[in-house]
């Protein structure tokens, strides 16, 4: 009965590699939130996919971010040529509904990306 | 386009009851009072939500108001394991993004 399942959970990349981030969701969870924090500041939705869509990614730098989840695997989260304003904590998110409405959000416990 | 406020930062001592206030004065009626906590270097933790009524659950008690423009999460007996940044966040309950926007939250500390 494993929570939503964030690896790795420390990613140091040099400027202009890739990072790629992996998210679990909980079992039975076809739903999958990513969000940044950056460091002193607050989370930031970023983008919402269910299996094989991506519903809402209203939250993405319009360059260089991706995301996908695929029908078997995890989500990922795709940065290309990373740069150090991309060091910051990635959370992911499951839910088995659209929404929160029933009990919220389970949060993984993310991946710190150090940019150097 | 905050939808809640809170205090920045609160202090409670070990033992006693934790009340922190969110004002949450546009809120629509569709809409629900959502809590969360991160605990430093954490993911977010729900904690508890409400659309009218009080509610209460192992963690936490959610109190609002009549009105439905505020409210106050209630610990009963806080620890030390409860300082945390707390979160009140309003959405909707039939989702039109199914996002939540976390504001700049309370940072709730613990004292023993």
């Amino acid at each position: 009965n494993a929570g939503v399942m964030q690896n790795p959970r420390h990613l140091v990349r040099r400027r202009g590699q890739e990072a790629r981030l992996r998210c679990s969701p909980m079992k039975g969870h076809s739903h999958v939130y990513w969000y940044r924090q950056l460091p002193e500041e607050g989370l930031k939705f970023m983008v919402y996919l269910q299996k094989e869509n991506i519903i809402d990614e209203s939250g993405m730098p319009k360059e260089r971010f991706s995301a996908e989840f695929p029908k078997e695997g995890p989500s990922i989260l795709r940065i290309q040529q990373v740069v150090r304003g991309d060091s910051a904590a990635y959370f992911c998110a499951s839910s088995p509904y659209r929404g929160p409405v029933v009990a919220g959000y389970t949060f993984g416990s993310g991946t710190r990306l150090t940019v150097v | 386009d905050a939808k809640t406020t809170q205090p920045t930062s609160m202090d409670c001592a070990e033992g006693r009851a934790a009340n922190l206030p969110c004002n949450h004065s546009t809120i629509s009626g569709n809409e629900y009072v959502y809590w969360y906590r991160q605990i430093h270097s954490q993911g977010p933790q729900y904690i508890i939500h409400g659309l009218k009524n009080n509610e209460t659950n192992e963690m936490a008690s959610l109190i609002i108001t009549e009105d439905r423009k505020s409210s106050t999460l209630i610990l009963p007996h806080a620890t030390l394991r409860d300082t945390a940044v707390y979160y009140c966040i309003v959405d909707p309950k039939e989702t039109s993004g199914s996002r939540l926007t976390f504001g700049e939250g309370t940072q709730l500390t613990v004292n023993p």
